[in-house]
């Protein structure tokens, strides 16, 4: 069966700071891979997808890059956080029409 | 543009009772809609889905929910609410080429009062 590790759960940075957060997808070949992000009291947020390797879209300006250097790999980064940059990243892979999420990064930028 | 409103931000309801969560949605094409739960600092389990057919779904948890395109809503429903059922429900409109991409609603959280 198909599983998706994030990492890391938690984690506190400092303005100014790089970020670089992981996702890893298994038993699945080609996935389409989404990061979200969820604000305090808002709802999610489409940040980026990518359809294969090297392929990023992204859905919003910001302060965030993605990649995606292996099939099932897709990494979300940073060079310079922003306290703005605060909240909860979902990282999930998609078949054609369902997603599945990871368990989340809580990302607090002080 | 695709958006989905959830007009509830909060929702308290007796253990027992019964529970009726708002979602309506904006988009051009058949939708694909979802809608999901998510426990404090957890990610998103998907409850149930509709892409087409029988417009009453019936998902995980005793959860239901019935697509009225005229209304252009997809409200999740629920006979009987038990105390684990408190969390925050999201629902969701699938767009983009092949659907696969999320568009989701604020969010309801859910208090279940004992």
């Amino acid at each position: 069966s198909q599983t998706i590790h994030q990492w890391p759960a938690t984690l506190v940075q400092p303005v100014g700071s790089p970020l670089s957060l992981e996702c890893t997808v298994e038993g699945t070949s080609n996935p389409n891979l989404y990061w979200y992000r969820q604000a305090a009291g808002r709802g999610l947020q489409l940040l980026f997808y990518s359809v294969g390797i090297g392929q990023i879209s992204s859905e919003v300006p910001q302060n965030l890059s993605a990649s995606r250097p292996q099939d099932r790999q897709f990494i979300l980064s940073s060079k310079k956080l922003l306290l703005s940059d605060s909240g909860f990243y979902l990282c999930a892979w998609g078949d054609r029409v369902e997603a599945f999420f990871g368990q989340g990064t809580r990302l607090t930028v002080v | 543009a695709q958006s989905v409103t959830q007009p509830d931000i909060h929702i308290t309801v007796s253990e027992g009772a019964s529970l009726e969560l708002r979602c309506n949605y904006s988009y051009g094409a058949t939708p694909y809609l979802f809608w999901y739960v998510q426990s404090p600092g957890q990610g998103l389990q998907l409850l149930l889905k509709y892409f087409s057919g029988d417009t009453l779904v019936q998902g995980i948890k005793g959860f239901e929910a019935e697509f009225k395109r005229s209304q252009s809503s997809f409200n999740l429903r629920k006979p009987s609410v038990h105390w684990s059922d408190a969390a925050e429900y999201f629902c969701a409109v699938g767009v983009g080429e092949y659907g696969n991409k999320l568009v989701f609603g604020a969010g309801t959280i859910l208090r279940v009062k004992s």
